[in-house]
């Protein structure tokens, strides 16, 4: 079983749509979530970081984190083409430790 | 935010020769550099640890010998893929933590490279 599971999609969306992005886990020691979304051919950059369980709002980003059923959540309000790209979510048990990552989902917001 | 820099973007190079990738943290230190690959439509994959001033630490099933890691000093790792063949070409991206080591505050963040695409032929 792999430490964080995230469906790939693609996922293709209408502008203004409320996007919908999610990862499970297997490891409860996990307590550092953090969301990265990565346009093509670039490295990716961080959205949201989340310590344990609870919400976190940043603008139209939502991520929310439920420990108890190690299960993750990106909400994307109000989409905008800009928001195509792919959407990885990393955990880690902690600082300076190994970051495990999602595959990735691959968003296109169409205009 | 913070800036890493790696370079170069893109390479293509000959099956048997070495490719060197840099990576530098533009406007700060960098105690600890990780390194990974990703292929296409696949995660971030892990390939080894680089602190400043030691041996990297390698994650399980790399090939220390062929992905030689060296982080000189505070703002630069390289990655050097030896004797490379096709089945190393892929998506080579780095990435630097502030906070990593000592103990000192977690800022959740890790700052990663533009990446740099390796295609052997």
């Amino acid at each position: 079983q792999k430490e964080v599971e995230q469906d790939p999609g693609p996922l293709s969306v209408p502008e203004g749509a409320i996007v919908s992005l999610n990862c499970t886990y297997s490891n409860s020691a996990f307590q550092y979530f953090m969301w990265y979304r990565q346009y093509s051919r670039k490295g990716p950059e961080l959205l949201m970081y989340t310590y344990s369980s609870g919400n976190k709002e940043d603008g139209r980003f939502t991520a929310q984190v439920d420990k108890s059923s190690k299960y993750i959540s990106l909400f994307i309000r109000d989409s905008q083409p800009s928001d195509s790209a792919t959407y990885l979510c990393a955990m880690s048990v902690g600082p300076g430790n190994q970051f495990y990552f999602g595959t990735g989902t691959s968003l296109t917001v169409i205009p | 935010g913070a800036v890493v820099s790696q370079h170069p973007s893109w390479v293509i190079c000959k099956s048997g020769t070495s490719v060197k990738i840099e990576c530098r943290s533009l406007d700060f230190q960098a105690t600890t550099m990780f390194w990974y690959r990703q292929f296409p439509k696949q995660s971030l994959m892990l390939m080894a640890t680089s602190n400043e001033g030691s041996k990297a630490t390698y994650e399980q099933g790399v090939e220390k010998d062929k992905f030689l890691i060296n982080h000189a000093s505070l703002t630069l790792s390289t990655l050097t893929v030896t004797s490379a063949h096709p089945e190393d070409s892929s998506f080579y991206i780095c990435s630097a933590g502030t906070g990593l080591a000592g103990g000192s505050r977690y800022t959740g963040e890790l700052f990663f490279g533009e990446g740099s695409r390796l295609t052997v032929l």
